[in-house]
């Protein structure tokens, strides 16, 4: 069965740091761009950051460049997620998710179940 | 631009057919993909691209792009069809994804 897992999640101060982790299993996470999407409590989706299949190519939502750091172990079918500087309106259900392509366009066809952060004092 | 807009709420009779719009510049240029989100659950992609739809997910559900415009129609919507549903898409430049700020539908 193909499953993603995410982990990491916690409480924490504003300031302060995390980092989430995401395990794929059952198919071959080397193949696949990763990408980490957020939803804060009652909110709606927001993408986040994502990685190609190599971790040649990195991208991040405005309000989280230079905070966050995305990053891959294809070895060990895992994706990362280093978040510092940490603020009160990171607050949110992380997944991570899996983009899949085809001569029609890309989706993300393969979810975890999320991992929370709260950021608060 | 990198906003794509979705009104928050639509409702539906109960096997009647009801559309969801997103509405962005970046849809001139590129496909929208749907996911439904039920309560305490993760997104499940319900249709992408040139209306395509994942396996298992009912032909009741169809998609359709015209200029900077995708909908999600759903034909024939069921009690289990109650969602938010959210549409994505990369945004102009194409480098970013963004996600509709998600269409509550309730199944009257």
């Amino acid at each position: 069965e193909e499953q993603l897992m995410e982990s990491g999640g916690g409480l924490v101060k504003p300031g302060g740091s995390l980092r989430l982790s995401c395990e794929g299993s059952g198919f071959n996470f080397i193949k696949h761009t990763m990408t980490w999407v957020r939803q804060a409590p009652g909110q709606g989706l927001e993408w986040v950051s994502s990685i190609s299949a190599s971790g040649s190519y990195i991208y991040y939502t405005d309000s989280v460049k230079g905070r966050f750091t995305i990053s891959r172990d294809n070895a060990e079918n895992s994706l990362f997620l280093q978040m510092d500087s940490l603020r009160a309106d990171d607050t949110a259900l992380y997944y991570c998710a899996r983009e899949d392509y085809d001569t029609s366009g890309d989706f993300f066809d393969l979810w975890g179940r999320g991992t929370l952060v709260t950021v608060s004092s | 631009s990198s906003d794509l807009t979705q009104d928050p709420a639509v409702s539906v009779a109960l096997g009647q057919t009801v559309r969801i719009t997103c509405q962005g510049d970046s849809l001139s240029n590129f496909y929208a993909s749907w996911y439904q989100q039920k309560p305490g659950q993760a997104p499940v992609v319900v249709n992408y691209g040139k209306n395509r739809r994942p396996s298992g997910i009912p032909d009741r559900f169809s998609g359709s792009s015209s200029g900077d415009s995708a909908s999600l129609t759903i034909t024939g919507a069921q009690a289990e069809d109650e969602a938010d549903y959210y549409c994505s898409s990369r945004d102009t430049s194409g480098n970013h994804l963004v996600f509709g700020g998600g269409t509550k539908v309730t199944v009257l």
